[in-house]
C-alpha cells in the first residue's frame, strides 16, 4: 500500500541558507500535518493543511513557510536557516473521519 | 501543562514477556483519540494503535492492547510477548476532536523499551 513519501531523506545545508522539504501523503488523504523532531525530543506540531487551506498552526517559526498544493502535496520552506533547526522533520497525512494520521519517514535535516 | 506525560524515559523487558508502556493524558474535550507509535533507530513513526473516547472496549491490535482507563485517564500500552525487533521509542499521542479536519497530535515526551534477550 502506498505511503506518505517526503523527500530528501536527508539534507544538509549550511546556516543562513533556505531549504524546501516536500511531503507526498497517501492517495486521496485530504489532510496533511508537518511536526519538527529534534535529538532527543517529542516530535512537535508545526502546521498543518485540510483541503490545500491552513487549518491549524504550532510553534512554526516565522522563517518557516509551507503550503498544500492542488494535488494534495505539501511543501515546507525553511529561510535563514539556524543550527537548532537541524531536526527530524515529518509529514503525516490523514483523511477526514478516519482516526489514523500515517507518519512518512522524515527527513533528517543537518545545518552545519 | 502537559497534555501527555509518559513517566518511564526507558524500560527493560526480557524477551516473550509482557510489558505496561504508561501514559496519561489531559484534556477538558469530551472527544478525543489517544494513540501510540513505534519509532524505531532508523527514525520512522510506525502507527500501532488508536482508542477514542467514546470506545468502551479496549482497543487491541496483535500483540499490543491498549489499557484505557477514561476516569483516570490513562491509556497505556500494553506489548504482549516481546519481542527483540520491539526494541525502539515509543510515543503516546493525543488528538482532541475526533475527525481529522487538522486537528494536531500532541506527543508525550516517550519510552525508551529495549528487549534482553
Amino acid at each position: 500500500a502506498a505511503g506518505v513519501i517526503q523527500s530528501p531523506r536527508h539534507l544538509i545545508k549550511e546556516k543562513r541558507e533556505t531549504a524546501t522539504l516536500k511531503c507526498y501523503p497517501i492517495p486521496r488523504h485530504d489532510t496533511v500535518y508537518w511536526y519538527q523532531q529534534g535529538p532527543g525530543q517529542d516530535p512537535q506540531f508545526l502546521i498543518s493543511f485540510y483541503e490545500k487551506m491552513q487549518s491549524d498552526k504550532g510553534s512554526i517559526p516565522d522563517r518557516f513557510s509551507a503550503q498544500q498544493f492542488s494535488d494534495y502535496h505539501s511543501e515546507l520552506n525553511m529561510s535563514s536557516l539556524e543550527l537548532g533547526d537541524s531536526a527530524l522533520y515529518f509529514c503525516a497525512s490523514s483523511l477526514v473521519g478516519l482516526t489514523e494520521a500515517f507518519f512518512g519517514q522524515g527527513t533528517r535535516l543537518t545545518v552545519v | 501543562a502537559q497534555k501527555i506525560t509518559q513517566t518511564q524515559p526507558g524500560m527493560f523487558v526480557q524477551e516473550k514477556e509482557a510489558v505496561t508502556l504508561d501514559c496519561t493524558y489531559d484534556t477538558s474535550d469530551q472527544s478525543y483519540g489517544l494513540f501510540w507509535y513505534k519509532q524505531p533507530s532508523s527514525g520512522e513513526m510506525i502507527f500501532l494503535i488508536y482508542q477514542g473516547s467514546y470506545d468502551e472496549q479496549n482497543a487491541t491490535e496483535g500483540r499490543y492492547s491498549l489499557n484505557f482507563q477514561k476516569a483516570r485517564k490513562s491509556a497505556n500500552l500494553v506489548i504482549s510477548a516481546s519481542q527483540l525487533g520491539d526494541s525502539a521509542m515509543y510515543f503516546c499521542a493525543m488528538r482532541e476532536g475526533l475527525d481529522n479536519a487538522g486537528n494536531m497530535l500532541t506527543f508525550g515526551g516517550g519510552t525508551r523499551l529495549m528487549v534482553k534477550p
